[in-house]
């Protein structure tokens, strides 16, 4: 069975930066995309955006392109959301999700992110 | 990329069926035969539905059901049961000058 364990989340300053890590395990995650979504608090899904098995190809949503950086590591099987010029908007809880048919099959439980001065 | 459009609420009595929509674009929903469901319970993870509009992943009873005509999609919840009182969401593949993915505004599903 798929796990993701998502950390790195924390309180930062608007305009600072953070870094948010998950950890995979249960799959083989050298072929699979992966993606994170964020939702809000007391809001709903937002998809920021995903990368393909070899991360050799990435997509963004429009509000976060330029800011935030998706990445990977295979060889430790995990993925990565590096954050800056952080806004009041951008905190939520962040999860780590496994695409897999269109869709989004296996979910982390989060890790939050709060944007506060 | 505006969110796809579901109704805030639905309600049934158990034993009911309901059906949540979701409308979209050419763009995406109507565009593709790429809609996903989820359902999310109060502080916890979304768990995956319904792919590919009408497919259901193994261990996700045969009592949810997805169709899509045109640029909606429908979840279908048959012999409504206490625990399927969540909040559902719609998704879909998106590509105007790249490609994204977009989720609906998402639906409070109330037994009565």
């Amino acid at each position: 069975e798929a796990q993701l364990v998502e950390s790195g989340g924390g309180l930062v300053q608007p305009g600072g930066s953070l870094r948010l890590s998950c950890a995979a395990s249960g799959f083989s995650f050298s072929s699979h995309w992966m993606s994170w979504v964020r939702q809000a608090p007391g809001k709903g899904l937002e998809w920021m955006a995903n990368i393909k098995p070899d991360g050799s190809h990435k997509n963004y949503v429009d509000s976060v392109r330029g800011r935030f950086t998706i990445s990977r590591d295979n060889t430790k099987n995990s993925l990565f959301l590096q954050m800056d010029s952080l806004r009041a908007e951008d905190a939520a809880l962040y999860y780590c999700v496994r695409d897999i048919s269109w869709g989004f099959d296996s979910w982390g439980q989060g890790t939050l992110v709060t944007v506060s001065s | 990329q505006s969110a796809l459009t579901q109704p805030a609420s639905v309600s049934g009595s158990p034993g009911q069926s309901i059906t949540i929509s979701c409308t979209g674009s050419s763009s995406d929903v109507g565009g593709y035969n790429y809609v996903s469901w989820y359902q999310q319970h109060p502080g916890k993870a979304p768990k995956f539905m319904i792919y590919e509009v009408n497919n259901r992943p193994s261990g996700v009873p045969d009592r949810f059901s997805g169709s899509k005509s045109g640029n909606t999609a429908s979840l279908t919840i048959s012999g409504l049961q206490a625990e399927d009182e969540a909040d559902y969401y719609c998704s879909s593949y998106s590509y105007i000058t790249s490609a994204t993915y977009v989720f609906g505004t998402g639906t409070k599903v109330t037994l009565l």
